[in-house]
């Protein structure tokens, strides 16, 4: 079962702000919200993970909405190295025996 | 630190062969996890080890099997190997067992032919 649904594929304009979306309506109150990316050819990377706050770290900031039912990721400053498939998953933070499960996640592609 | 190192990197076997890859976490983390990557199935769960112990396991067949050794480095062996193997064998190392973030090394491309 898909927990998120996330848009196959986005372009933004390199250095401007990249906004990605997320939808988890059926997100459980101990689920946390994670971010990670993946650069062609390489593994996943761990971006920004959050409860119901908005959380911000060096690489990105993370919006919750208020229901927890979908969440937005954004890139305040895009470059062309931020090209990559990107994964919103819910998960507690024991995993248990599901670990991660990534969905198809979406492709953003950094216009120069 | 130095982050998560596969190796090999990439491999090419026939079927019916076997199969060792190996995994080093970064420093002080004690928890490995191992992944399959293929495009049809994305990214799937093999088995997570802490403390040379296997804690968790995901849906694969036995033939998928590892091992984590005192100095938290670990080895996933694929015996029998048959051509849905192909894929991205990626390792993930954590602090803790359920680490709630994993640190995703580059991973083994598996060719079976």
């Amino acid at each position: 079962d898909a927990k998120t649904t996330q848009p196959t594929s986005m372009d933004c304009a390199e250095g401007r702000a990249a906004n990605l979306p997320c939808n988890h309506s059926t997100i459980s109150g101990n689920e946390y919200v994670y971010w990670y990316r993946q650069i062609h050819s390489q593994g996943p990377q761990y971006i920004i993970h959050g409860l119901k706050n908005n959380e911000t770290n060096e690489m990105a900031s993370l919006i919750i909405t208020e229901d927890r039912k979908s969440s937005t990721l954004i890139l305040p400053h895009a470059t062309l190295r931020d090209t990559a498939v990107y994964y919103c998953i819910v998960s507690p933070t024991n995993f248990g025996n599901e670990k991660l499960t990534f969905g198809t996640g979406t492709r953003l592609t950094i216009i120069p | 630190k130095a982050g998560v190192t596969q190796t090999p990197r990439y491999l090419i076997k026939t079927r019916g062969q076997q199969v060792t890859l190996s995994c080093s976490p970064i420093s002080g983390h004690r928890s490995v996890s191992w992944y399959q990557q293929t495009p049809g199935q994305g990214l799937q769960f093999l088995f997570e080890y802490f403390s040379e112990t296997q804690r968790n396991k995901g849906n694969f067949p036995g033939r998928f099997s590892g091992r984590q050794f005192s100095n938290s480095r670990s080895e996933m062996n694929v015996s029998t190997l048959e051509l849905g193997d192909s894929a991205l064998y990626l390792c993930a190392s954590s602090p803790r067992q359920g680490g709630e973030t994993q640190y995703f090394g580059p991973g083994t491309r598996l060719l079976v032919l």
